[in-house]
């Protein structure tokens, strides 16, 4: 299966600040998926990033406030804008492979 | 729109005892993808097994197996002997021909009696 590296795994921010997730995933995959889980609770997509078109954001989530980037097929960044307290979340990446779907490790966004 | 539901927050199994776990799904598509994740504290998403909606036999891998009833719509795992390293949230999980995004279910936490 692909293997993604995540990073930060961890990181604690002042509001009014702006935070970029980085995944690099060991193999080219199409489409490749952002999701924020708050603690015990399940996940929820933020976008999908297909390489070489805009990214397609979910209801209640935008452009301005979570860019995008997915530059080629083994990588993409999640970014996280003008921070508030309501942000503080854990946000993974996913990408889809032949068998199934992998997921980065997660990073832990706290906003202070 | 897809949905996943998980009826059980919580289930507690003791080790080396067998447990299900119960998901039922909505779709009116025909092809579809299920799986079920493990999410243990590390945070770490584990792909337990999955199931494709056009075959008939149930899914196994190892320990783990699922009951498929494609018509009932239910998607159930089954964990036998049962061991302290699966104590996790484990989520429900349906993507719609497999290329698409993944829609998850609210989890169920399992934990694991030595």
């Amino acid at each position: 299966s692909a293997v993604i590296s995540q990073k930060p795994s961890r990181d604690i921010c002042q509001r009014g600040t702006s935070l970029t997730i980085q995944c690099q995933v060991d193999s080219q995959v199409t489409m490749m998926f952002w999701y924020r889980q708050q603690p015990g609770q399940s996940l929820t997509l933020i976008a999908t990033a297909n390489q070489g078109s805009e990214a397609t954001y979910e209801s209640g989530f935008v452009i301005d406030k979570f860019p995008i980037s997915r530059p080629n097929l083994t990588f993409s960044t999640l970014t996280v804008s003008n921070m508030s307290p309501e942000d503080s979340s854990i946000y993974l990446c996913s990408a889809r492979y032949n068998y199934g779907y992998t997921f980065g490790s997660g990073t832990r966004l706290t906003v202070v | 729109a897809q949905t996943v539901t998980q009826s059980q927050p919580e289930m507690s199994v003791q080790e080396a005892e067998t447990v299900t776990l119960s998901c039922t799904y909505d779709t009116s598509e025909s092809d579809y993808y299920l799986f079920w994740y493990k999410q243990p504290p590390s945070r770490q998403m584990i792909l337990v097994i999955r199931q494709e909606a056009y075959k008939q036999q149930n899914a196994t891998e190892n320990r783990f197996s699922v009951n498929f009833q494609k018509a009932a719509k239910s998607f159930s795992l089954k964990i036998s002997d049962s061991q302290l390293g699966d104590a996790a949230m484990y989520f429900c999980a349906f993507s719609q021909g497999g290329s698409e995004k993944l829609v998850f279910g609210k989890g169920t936490k399992l934990t694991v009696n030595p």
